[in-house]
């Protein structure tokens, strides 16, 4: 069985440009979550997909944005970069909602270097 | 709520036991254990759920205070490749809110 899949594994943009990663999630997998992990910061929730639907979105702003499609595939999108954007985003896919007693399936990442 | 996780770092000479501990100040329905290694995607290693339920490798073991909204990671006999860092991912009662913490560094060495 194939694991998570993200693209690009490697990025970089100039302040101000957007970007939209991508994420392919195991086969059979419903839900699909956003990371950004930065040092000292740990893993910091950015949003859940669950059949195409925004379930749960945590504390960044607006310019953070995610979809996902009937093929669980997803994609999130940031817009007007700035420098402190500059992180690993992880995304991990879930045969269930995120929690209980489901396990994530987390991806390699995509390293975004903004200058 | 973002759950506290104790100690920041450890190192360990293998064989030894260590003890990782994770705090919520909000009521708990599941704690869950992922390792990082270095360079690599977290992987999963136990899920702790309020009632008792455990679901996770054979070889970890850990435990959920429910009254204290607490868990511990228990890692015992350590080997070369326990190394990592050990993040905890609560999830409140409440549902709909799932959050790591930042971190448990740990180092085993010969």
């Amino acid at each position: 069985k194939a694991g998570v899949t993200q693209t690009p594994r490697y990025l970089i943009k100039t302040r101000g440009q957007q970007v939209t990663l991508s994420c392919s999630p195991i086969s059979g997998h419903r839900s699909v979550s956003w990371y950004q992990q930065t040092p000292g910061q740990g893993l910091q929730f950015l949003f859940e997909y669950f059949s195409e639907t925004q379930r749960n979105k945590g504390n960044f702003p607006g310019r953070f944005s995610g979809r996902q499609f009937s093929n669980s595939r997803s994609e999130m999108n940031v817009s007007t970069l700035e420098l402190g954007d500059s992180a690993l985003y992880l995304c991990a896919s879930s045969l269930a909602v995120l929690g209980g007693s489901y396990e994530q399936y987390f991806g390699p990442g995509t390293r975004l270097t903004v200058t | 709520q973002q759950p506290v996780q104790s100690p920041q770092a450890v190192i360990l000479r293998e064989g030894e036991d260590a003890v990782i501990n994770c705090s919520s100040s909000k009521a708990l329905y599941s704690v869950h254990w992922y390792r990082q290694k270095h360079g690599e995607a977290p992987v999963f290693l136990m899920i702790l759920l309020k009632g008792g339920e455990q679901k996770g490798h054979e070889k970890i073991s850990a435990s959920f205070n429910e009254k204290k909204q607490q868990s511990s990671l228990y890692l015992t006999a350590s080997q070369l490749s326990y190394s990592g860092t050990y993040f905890c991912g609560t999830e409140m009662n409440t549902g709909n809110q799932f959050y790591f913490g930042t971190g448990t560094s740990l180092t085993v060495i010969p």
